[in-house]
């Protein structure tokens, strides 16, 4: 089955840029998505297709992928983002299935 | 708007069942495929199954496959998930959620606020 893989967190200082990565195998050939978890709460999607914004989502939301990475970047980084972060694919190459990345907790300092 | 509520959570023991629903509201249900996600205590998420706007394309993660059945009713606007031989490591919050998009390309827009299902003895 497919593996996506992500730091365990992620440290940075309001204002500053936090990027979070997700490896797959050839990654850069699939649409990935990203989520948002606060403690407590429903994911909520923040990236879709590798680099589109649902409404709603604030423009310091990117996201790129090319190769076996993809990268979230949250630019102006606010306390607010405080949360964990999980890329996802779905994987149509022999059973369908969705697949997660491990999380990523981003830590405002 | 969108709502998504999940129902049926609680505890059962080790070989039970146990049978979880979502009530969708705020968009045309019969339109939209349908997923379950679920997470661990403290861990990350995972996908569970998907059911098609029609129920006629189903799929099912290997760790649930021959134990849990999806199902939907348009005419009610509801999804289900049929669990049986509950273990432990089936203890989760179950999230229901709005697939979009087709092929390799789905994702799931809309998450509901999950129902918590503990498998112990």
């Amino acid at each position: 089955s497919y593996v996506l893989t992500q730091p365990p967190s992620v440290s940075v200082a309001p204002g500053q840029t936090a990027r979070i990565t997700c490896g797959g195998n050839n990654i850069g050939s699939k649409s990935v998505h990203w989520y948002q978890q606060k403690p407590g709460q429903a994911p909520v999607l923040v990236v879709y297709d590798d680099s589109d914004r649902p409404s709603g989502i604030p423009e310091r939301f990117s996201g790129s992928n090319s190769g076996n990475t993809a990268t979230l970047t949250i630019s102006r980084v606010e306390a607010g983002d405080e949360a964990d972060y999980y890329c996802q694919v779905w994987d149509s190459s022999s059973d369908h299935q969705g697949v997660f990345g491990t999380g990523t907790k981003v830590t405002v300092l | 708007e969108v709502q998504l509520v999940e129902s049926g959570g609680g505890l059962v023991q080790p070989g039970g069942s146990l049978r979880l629903s979502c009530a969708a509201s705020g968009f045309t249900f019969s339109s939209y495929s349908m997923n379950w996600v679920r997470q661990a205590p403290g861990k990350g998420l995972e996908w569970v199954s998907y059911i098609s706007s029609s129920s006629s394309t189903i799929y099912y993660a290997d760790s649930v496959k021959g134990r849990f059945t999806i199902s939907r009713d348009n005419a009610k606007n509801s999804l289900y998930l049929q669990m049986n031989s509950l273990r432990a490591e089936d203890t989760a919050v179950y999230y229901c959620a709005r697939a979009y998009g087709s092929g390799s390309e789905v994702y799931f827009d809309y998450w509901g606020q999950g129902t918590l299902v503990t498998v112990s003895s």
